[in-house]
């Protein structure tokens, strides 16, 4: 059973456009939602995080949208840059522990 | 530097034979983790330990176990039960179980079947 579903599963952008990725979940008990980035071979890092009582938080040109009552959130970069080529995993946590999305490839385009 | 150290980086396992996974890390944090991470699965969740000496099944605990005799040290051993070994195991910590503290990611073991 797959509490967090992550799309799209990979992703291509220009250099300088908007990147987008996005997960919906279905626990309501999950509480804390983090988004980690993970380049080849490689552990993933944390990228941003984001709590249910807040709409949106912003991390340079990170940004992560987060509507409640859809149980839906989303991870935009902004001026992506070809550095940000990675796999993004979306999360949900409650206070034992993580559930992770599929993944998204992103790769980023001249 | 405090980090996650995992080792080895690649390890390759015969038929019928245990293996076992290497996990250090110097952050004085009490949570440790392992994952699994197979292409197009995501990360799945093997064992985690809240502290020395006790630890909980993960959503794929079948075929793998571990220990944790001290803080700072959580190995992982792919038994032979395990039927489908070959994958990208990871190893987390975070300073404790409570919400929202991030967990931090050692760079992985590759386990391959010989």
């Amino acid at each position: 059973q797959q509490q967090v579903k992550q799309s799209p599963q990979s992703l291509i952008v220009q250099k300088g456009g908007i990147s987008i990725i996005n997960c919906a979940y279905e626990n309501t008990a999950f509480d804390y939602f983090p988004w980690y980035q993970q380049f080849p071979g490689k552990g993933p890092a944390l990228l941003i995080a984001i709590r249910p009582d807040v709409s949106e938080k912003k991390e340079g040109r990170f940004t992560i949208s987060f509507n409640k009552s859809a149980k839906q959130f989303s991870l935009h970069i902004m001026d992506s840059q070809p550095g940000d080529s990675a796999t993004y995993f979306c999360a949900a946590s409650r206070p034992e522990k993580l559930t992770f999305g599929t993944g998204t490839r992103l790769t980023i385009i001249p | 530097d405090g980090g996650i150290t995992q080792s080895p980086k690649y390890l390759f396992r015969k038929e019928g034979q245990n293996v076992t996974l290497s996990c250090e890390q110097n952050l004085n944090h009490d949570a440790m983790y392992w994952y699994r991470q197979d292409p197009g699965q995501g990360l799945r969740l093997i064992y985690y330990s809240q502290i020395v000496n006790d630890f909980q099944k993960g959503d794929i605990a079948e075929g793998y176990s571990v220990s944790r005799e001290k803080k700072e040290s959580f190995p992982l051993t792919v038994t032979s039960a395990q039927k489908n070994p070959t994958a990208f195991y990871l190893c987390a910590s975070s300073i404790n179980r409570g919400l929202d503290q991030p967990q931090h990611f050692g760079d992985g073991t590759r386990l391959s079947i010989l």
